[in-house]
């Protein structure tokens, strides 16, 4: 079964922290994705990466940096967490050019 | 730019009703992929049908439908005989041909009552 898996599920940091979010994926996906998904807003675009070492901006990206140092892990850094970034996190991952995503379950985090 | 509109944020039918789902896109591309995800309590996005934009035919995955109108970019979901588990958010999702992403709508809650 393939999978998608997120670090956390639940967390709470305070602001001004540096704030890590993991993701794996264990079916050789080029492609990796970190949505932030709210209320009304749907799913937005953060950062996505098709090969390691490269990224590309989505629709959201300040405040947010990310870093694939391996095919298989994507991670979100949120140099200094503020309360605005109170949300949930959801992590994809892709073929290139593939028509399927595959969703990990999402890290709550909250910004105290 | 590409956009999705998903202008009903909740919905809430009877077990067995038919319910539909609207969904509507902007794109200049000819060529793209469109898709309904579930999100269930447990948050795991569960893709639920999908459809490319160069076929006619609409899409049928079980009780699951589209009504695929590719000039009035409209993409909404049917639901036949709704369940209890058909409870969840559901988002619907634009990627053109050319590009790696998924654009999605603002979602609509969706409740099935007893």
């Amino acid at each position: 079964d393939v999978k998608v898996t997120q670090s956390s599920r639940y967390l709470v940091k305070r602001t001004g922290e540096k704030v890590f979010l993991e993701c794996v994926q264990d079916m050789d996906h080029e492609n990796m994705f970190w949505y932030r998904q709210d209320p009304g807003l749907g799913l937005r675009l953060i950062y996505f990466s098709y090969d390691v070492k490269m990224k590309e901006k989505g629709d959201i990206p300040e405040g947010y940096s990310v870093s694939r140092e391996k095919k298989e892990r994507f991670s979100l850094i949120l140099e200094s967490a503020s309360t605005n970034q109170t949300s949930m996190y959801l992590c994809a991952s892709s073929l290139l050019g593939g028509k399927g995503y595959t969703f990990g379950s999402g890290t709550r985090l909250t910004v105290v | 730019a590409q956009t999705v509109t998903q202008s009903q944020p909740e919905m809430s039918v009877q077990e067995a009703e038919t319910v539909t789902l609207s969904c509507t896109y902007d794109t200049s591309e000819n060529n793209y992929y469109l898709f309904w995800y579930k999100q269930p309590p447990s948050r795991q996005m569960i893709l639920v049908i999908r459809q490319e934009a160069y076929k006619q035919q609409n899409a049928t995955e079980n009780r699951f439908s589209v009504n695929f109108q590719k000039a009035a970019k409209s993409f909404s979901l049917k639901i036949s005989d709704s369940q209890l588990g058909d409870t969840a958010m559901y988002f619907c999702a634009l990627r053109t041909s050319g590009a790696q992403k998924l654009v999605f709508g603002q979602g609509t809650r969706l409740t099935i009552n007893p």
